[in-house]
């Protein structure tokens, strides 16, 4: 069974810092990796795929990596401002049907 | 906006009775995927189809819920009688059904019961 899991599960930082949040996974055999923003009491929006033959994806501020042989992803946000404040949930596609399988979220608060 | 839409955006009830939510995919959308989501927790997959057929249904769908998606176009869950655990918000979810895709999410209905 895929588990996934974010560590820690909430991160407060001053305006300006560069930060790194983490993923891991138990079972390599992914199709892809997908990290979402989620702000409170919303959906959730997608921010970036990596495909399992990919090793990074960025878009903006944002650039995810992906070991998949390791079961690891982080998602870099360079430059953090308050209005990346928000849960960032890792979450990876495998399985028959392929569905997703989410962490429970890093809930980032950036202080002005 | 041609994107994943749900309704009720939000739903209040009392325990015992019973809801129904709707989700209507991107058009051109094969798959369509219901997932559950409680406070400070991620989602957890319930039930996934492919057109019209339901093709994996999770333990934690309970006999009180039930998924359909006629025609293979929008799709609803019902939940009966309705319990306090129940509270929650609902995800629906599409995609083109090709594996290493985007599965595009709609905005959610929050459940609670009361």
């Amino acid at each position: 069974k895929q588990e996934v899991t974010q560590i820690p599960a909430a991160l407060s930082v001053p305006e300006g810092e560069n930060l790194v949040l983490n993923c891991s996974f138990t079972d390599s055999a992914i199709y892809n990796l997908q990290w979402f923003r989620q702000d409170p009491g919303k959906g959730l929006t997608s921010l970036l795929l990596i495909q399992s033959s990919q090793r990074e994806q960025t878009s903006g501020r944002l650039n995810a990596s992906l070991d998949k042989s390791s079961g690891r992803s982080t998602l870099y946000i360079a430059a953090s401002q308050p209005g990346d404040s928000a849960t960032y949930l890792c979450a990876v596609l495998s399985g028959a049907n392929s569905k997703l399988t989410f962490g429970k979220g890093i809930t980032l608060s950036v202080r002005p | 906006d041609t994107g994943v839409s749900q309704d009720p955006r939000h739903k209040i009830t009392k325990r015992g009775q019973n809801v129904t939510f709707r989700c209507d995919p991107i058009s051109e959308h094969n798959r369509l995927y219901w997932y559950r989501q409680t406070l400070g927790q991620g989602p957890e997959f319930l039930t996934y189809f492919q057109n019209e057929a339901q093709l994996e249904k999770s333990r934690l769908l309970s006999d009180r819920f039930s998924a359909e998606r006629p025609k293979g176009s929008f799709s609803t869950l019902e939940i009966q009688r309705t319990e306090q655990g129940d509270s929650a918000m609902y995800l629906c979810a599409s995609s083109l059904g090709i594996y290493q895709e985007t599965q595009y999410f709609g905005p959610g209905t929050r459940l609670l019961v009361l």
